[in-house]
């Protein structure tokens, strides 16, 4: 079995401070993980993956996301958020992505 | 790169109606597409795994005849929410996997409204 637990429901931050989203996992097998970003009434858009190798993983707008193994944990973090970072975010595990309960990140101006 | 379409983005429809949903991946072919549940302020809930010629395989709690699957291509699939009432209502989201385990893509979403 496994499951993916986001310890934060919702984070505010200032625009241009950094920002930290939490993501636990549990899984008996290997895991592949990603973290989705979804804007209102949209789809689910890929910031990134680990599925092996490095644990520091780059993705797209800025984000990143370290794979800690003794931890079970996949944080995502973003040094310097904006305004349209806005959205809800939500960490994933394979194989049949079973999703987190997603937070939901707002920027303030 | 891999895109999914997702036909219609909103429907609404009287209690009772049957309402059809398409996802279509319009650049790779996709043996096996999810269909997911996602209520207000909620994550996604897996409904059920698609696969190309096959049955559908649903998750635990979800209503087979009330929630039809078809994958009849590599290419489409199509979920049929059949008398709908309004605790249908909800923001239902298709994904298509492509060539390797990674290849999640969704779609844009469909939000149902049953009146």
């Amino acid at each position: 079995a496994q499951s993916v637990t986001q310890l934060d429901s919702q984070v505010p931050v200032f625009e241009e401070a950094p920002v930290e989203l939490r993501c636990n996992y549990s899984s008996s097998v290997s895991v592949y993980l990603f973290w989705y970003v979804q804007y209102p009434n949209q789809g689910l858009q890929l910031l990134l993956k680990y599925l092996s190798g490095s644990t520091l993983v780059k993705g797209i707008n800025g984000f990143e996301a370290e794979f800690n193994k003794s931890q079970t944990s996949f944080h995502l973090r973003k040094p310097s958020v904006h305004i349209s970072d806005t959205a809800e975010y939500f960490c994933a595990v394979r194989r049949k992505l079973t999703f987190g309960q997603g937070t939901i990140l707002t920027v303030h101006p | 790169g891999a895109v999914v379409s997702q036909h219609p983005s909103w429907v609404i429809c009287k209690s009772g109606t049957s309402v059809k949903i398409e996802c279509r991946s319009l650049d790779f072919q996709a043996t096996t597409m999810f269909w997911y549940r996602q209520f207000p302020k909620q994550s996604l809930m897996l409904m059920a795994t698609s696969n190309e010629g096959s049955k559908a395989t649903y998750e635990q709690g979800v209503e087979k005849d009330k929630f039809l699957i078809n994958h009849a291509s590599l290419t489409l699939s199509t979920l049929t929410v059949t008398s709908a009432h309004p605790e249908d209502s909800s923001f239902y989201i298709c994904s298509a996997r492509s060539v390797g385990f990674d290849g999640y893509t969704f779609g844009s979403g469909t939000r149902l409204t049953v009146v």
